[in-house]
């Protein structure tokens, strides 16, 4: 079985700009969670979706928004890109939205913002 | 808000040796999980050990096993017989088990663990 995939794998984005990135979730999963993990660091909760819904949000600006489809994939959206914005964003998915249900990690998409 | 605090920034062992990882949270919860995480250069994080507060027995995965002190707060990992492969960073993480907090993970800053041949 295919786990967590995300696209792009790397991209580079002015600041000021605009960007999408994307998570396909393991079959039969309905949540999915995004981090932001800026080089050095730990990973830093962004968003948590189930079943379409917005679950949980992190300390995130305005900036940052995020979105589920119908079939469990997910986008998060940044606008107005600053430099800070430069990390590796993994997504993760689980079976649902809390309590035990694990949760396993993509490879990240690598964003730099110059 | 939790925290998590992983005081050893790097750690080096010996090929066939052990190495034990630190880690302590702070939370006024008593039911929460904790997690050990391994995230190799190639990014992709791995699950490797997961304990519910609630069981006062450590929880073991093969090499890898952990020693959880609820009162004292703290989490330790312990890897034994290290492999070459274990080299990566190790993240220490909490999540709460009571809604509404019980979404998301709380990562420490991550240990860095190099293998010597």
């Amino acid at each position: 079985d295919a786990g967590v995939t995300q696209s792009p794998t790397h991209l580079i984005k002015t600041r000021g700009q605009h960007v999408t990135l994307r998570c396909s979730p393991i079959s039969g999963h309905k949540s999915v969670s995004w981090y932001q993990q800026v080089l050095g660091q730990g990973p830093q909760f962004i968003f948590q979706y189930y079943e379409k819904e917005e679950r949980g949000r992190g300390n995130f600006p305005d900036r940052f928004s995020a979105r589920q489809f119908p079939n469990y994939s997910s986008e998060l959206n940044v606008n107005a890109l600053l430099l800070g914005d430069s990390a590796l964003y993994l997504c993760a998915s689980s079976y649902a939205g809390g309590r035990s249900y694990e949760q396993y990690f993509g490879p990240g998409t690598r964003l730099t913002v110059t | 808000a939790q925290t998590v605090t992983q005081s050893q920034p790097e750690m080096s062992v010996q090929e066939a040796e052990t190495v034990t990882l630190s880690c302590t949270y702070d939370t006024s919860e008593s039911d929460y999980y904790l997690f050990w995480y391994k995230q190799p250069p190639s990014r992709q994080m791995i699950l490797v050990i997961r304990q519910e507060a609630y069981k006062q027995q450590n929880a073991t995965e093969n090499r890898f096993s952990v020693n959880f002190q609820k009162a004292a707060k703290s989490f330790s990992l312990k890897i034994s017989d290290s492999q070459l492969g274990d080299a990566a960073m190790y993240f220490c993480a909490y999540r709460s088990d009571s809604a509404p907090n019980d979404y998301k993970l709380s990562f420490g800053a991550g240990t860095t663990v190099t293998v010597r041949a």
